[in-house]
């Protein structure tokens, strides 16, 4: 089945600063690539997403990029805020029937003010 | 926010007892989906379910049951056989054939 990497676990930035999120997939039969944002004790909400026909997708401060040769996609937040502070998890699904998601480990971005 | 609903927020169970977690869904969404999220980890699939009467196990159903009585409900059971059912559950729904899921709040259990 699908395994999805995700890099690094921890990642400390100083407000103003970007912040990049890299993450691996395994199924080059994977289509669908999305990313969620959960704050503490909250459930996930979807930011970003992404499909294989595209290699490079923005929404405001935030952009997600593909790779498919490489079977890699990264979540670049531009600008960071305190706010931004949250658990960032990646994904991916071959779609189809079920539309199953294989999340990442999830990386935990601290925005110093 | 709204849209799908679980409840309890915060479950506390004796070891040993079957405990049943809701997940409503007023989206007319087909899929609906069970996950299990440990404290500094991702997600991890139970159970998914596309049409009503038809359920399918995900990577880690051992312990776990569920039934699909109606399109808007998708109840998950955490039998005395799971043998670590202290987590975070989260449920899921999305419509057929499109990838975008969308998560209720949680249930956080607590088996002592």
């Amino acid at each position: 089945g699908e395994n999805v990497e995700q890099h690094p676990s921890t990642l400390s930035v100083q407000e103003g600063d970007s912040a990049v999120i890299k993450c691996t997939y395994s199924d080059s039969a994977s289509n669908y690539f999305p990313w969620y944002k959960q704050e503490l004790g909250k459930r996930p909400q979807l930011i970003i997403d992404i499909r294989s026909n595209v290699g490079e997708k923005k929404d405001q401060r935030i952009a997600v990029t593909l790779n498919k040769t490489a079977k890699h996609f990264s979540l670049h937040i531009t600008e960071t805020q305190p706010e931004d502070s949250a658990v960032y998890f990646c994904a991916a699904s071959i779609g189809g029937a079920g539309n199953m998601l294989t999340f990442g480990g999830g990386t935990r971005l601290m925005v110093k003010p | 926010d709204g849209g799908i609903t679980q409840s309890p927020k915060y479950l506390f169970r004796k070891e040993g007892q079957n405990v049943t977690l809701s997940c409503e869904q007023n989206l007319n969404h087909d899929a609906m989906y069970w996950y299990r999220q440990d404290p500094g980890q991702g997600l991890r699939l139970i159970y998914y379910s596309q049409i009503v009467n038809d359920f399918q196990k995900g990577d880690i159903a051992e312990g776990y049951s569920v039934s699909r009585e109606k399109k808007e409900s998708f109840p998950l059971t955490v039998t005395s056989a799971q043998k670590n059912p202290t987590a975070f559950y989260l449920c899921a729904s999305s419509i057929m054939g499109g990838p975008e899921q969308y998560f209720g709040p949680g249930t956080r259990l607590t088996v002592t």
